[in-house]
């Protein structure tokens, strides 16, 4: 089975853009979770979809949105991007959600 | 709320020997235990994870973690390290009933030496 993919690799952006990440799971996998990873503040979670809801979110503002499409592939939106959102954003699909994450290779971006 | 505690940094071993990357954690239920690795500029690598049953569990590439309920650890260990183990190690819950929120350690980077 072909694992997580996540388009594009790298990206850069200048403050005030906008961006949209794309993340297509494991071939069967429902559920979508996405992380953000910063040398400060480390992993951490931004939210789930699974069957094209959000099911969990964490502690990010209403810029950081997200949506899930009916083939369980989802896509992640950052609004009026900062500086501070220059990160690796990760991707993870497991079936339900239960179970084993596995983790796409991530989007590398820098906000200039 | 869930937690996890990675208190190392780092740590150095040399090729040969056996190596342990310390981690402990808390939720208020049953846990559920993981450890992934990361290389440079890639995502995360699932090692093993822990769900019930055996408190040792075996994993990819020779890897083994043991848990331990009364103190709320879960240790990664490998007998005889190689070099190309080197990488950031990073540990992670779940509470048992609750969909997909992971959280994770700060990650403890290991060095592996000849």
């Amino acid at each position: 089975k072909a694992g997580v993919t996540q388009t594009p690799r790298y990206l850069i952006k200048t403050r005030g853009q906008q961006v949209t990440l794309s993340c297509s799971p494991i071939s069967g996998h429902r559920s979508v979770s996405w992380y953000q990873q910063t040398p400060g503040q480390g992993l951490q979670f931004l939210f789930e979809y699974f069957s094209e809801t959000q099911r969990n979110k964490g502690n990010f503002p209403g810029r950081f949105s997200g949506r899930q499409f009916s083939n369980s592939r989802s896509e992640m939106n950052v609004s009026t991007l900062e500086l501070g959102d220059s990160a690796l954003y990760l991707c993870a699909s497991s079936f339900a959600g239960e179970e084993t994450q596995y983790f796409g290779p991530g989007t590398r971006l820098l906000v200039l | 709320a869930q937690s996890v505690a990675q208190p190392e940094d780092q740590v150095n071993v040399a090729e040969g020997n056996p190596l342990t990357v310390k981690c402990t954690y808390s939720v208020s239920g049953n846990p559920y235990l993981f450890w992934y690795v990361q290389y440079p500029n890639r995502g995360l690598q699932f090692l093993l994870k822990y769900i019930t049953g055996d408190n040792l569990v075996k994993g990819s590439y020779g890897f083994e973690a043991e848990f331990n309920k009364s103190q709320t650890s879960f240790h990664l260990k490998k007998p005889s390290a190689l070099v190309s183990d080197s990488a950031l190690y990073f540990c992670a819950v779940r509470e048992a009933g609750t969909a997909s929120k992971l959280t994770f350690g700060t990650g403890t980077r290991l060095q592996v030496t000849l």
